[in-house]
């Protein structure tokens, strides 16, 4: 079927406004990551899924930050109280999870400008 | 978890010239992965070379593994501009768990 898809692919807020961002990874996988990407940098691991296990949000910058994994599937990212330095491109993938042999297929992302 | 890191971290050649990039790693892998990412679009896999193997061919990507040394270096022959992108390795132990990426290595084909 398809692939790990995001919505929406851009989002444009004001400084202060919450937003959610949504990733459909794909169908089977049991693994879940959020990635951020600043403009010409790395990517920045902020949290990962994997089945029913406790989520590992080791890599989310500040409580603003919070995700949710509901049935397994869909996952959302949202952010609160946004502030500029939030700007990013915002990565999903999702993996089969099969002990070392992982390969993670990532969604186009979702372009965040906070203004 | 495991993170590999890239270097160098920007490269610029002339069409048709080789690139070579290199990953070094810290834990003892199962295998090493490596991806390319387009323009700030998502990461695409492109090859993984198990730690039992030395050497990896894939169309005119050479990957290499010296586990003695922890180092991985992905070898793109004959590149063209569309080559230009980011490079990342991504290395996986034993143990089941995330597996994090580096800031890559940025390549700029010049045609």
């Amino acid at each position: 079927g398809a692939g790990v898809s995001q919505s929406p692919s851009n989002k444009v807020t004001e400084k202060g406004k919450d937003v959610e961002l949504r990733c459909d990874p794909i169908s089977g996988h049991t693994a879940l990551y959020w990635y951020r990407q600043s403009l010409g940098q790395g990517l920045e691991f902020l949290i990962y899924f994997q089945g029913n296990s406790a989520p590992d949000k080791s890599g989310l910058p500040s409580d603003r930050f919070s995700a949710e994994r509901t049935g397994g599937s869909v996952s959302t990212l949202t952010i609160q109280r946004t502030q500029q330095e939030d700007s990013a491109v915002y990565l999903c993938a999702s993996s089969s999870q099969q002990g070392a042999h992982e390969t993670q297929y990532f969604g186009p992302g979702t372009r965040l400008l906070v203004l | 978890s495991q993170q590999g890191e890239e270097d160098p971290q920007a490269l610029s050649i002339q069409e048709g010239e080789n690139a070579t990039m290199n990953c070094s790693y810290k834990t003892s892998i199962n295998n090493l992965q490596w991806y390319r990412q387009n323009s700030g679009r998502g990461l695409v896999h492109l090859i993984l070379i198990r730690s039992n193997e030395r050497e990896k061919h894939s169309g005119r990507l050479r990957v290499t593994l010296d586990t003695s040394k922890k180092s991985s270096s992905l070898l793109i022959t004959a590149s063209r501009a569309a080559d230009t992108a980011s490079y990342f390795c991504a290395p996986r132990g034993t143990n089941a768990g995330k597996s994090t990426f580096g800031d890559g290595t940025t390549l700029t084909v010049k045609p």
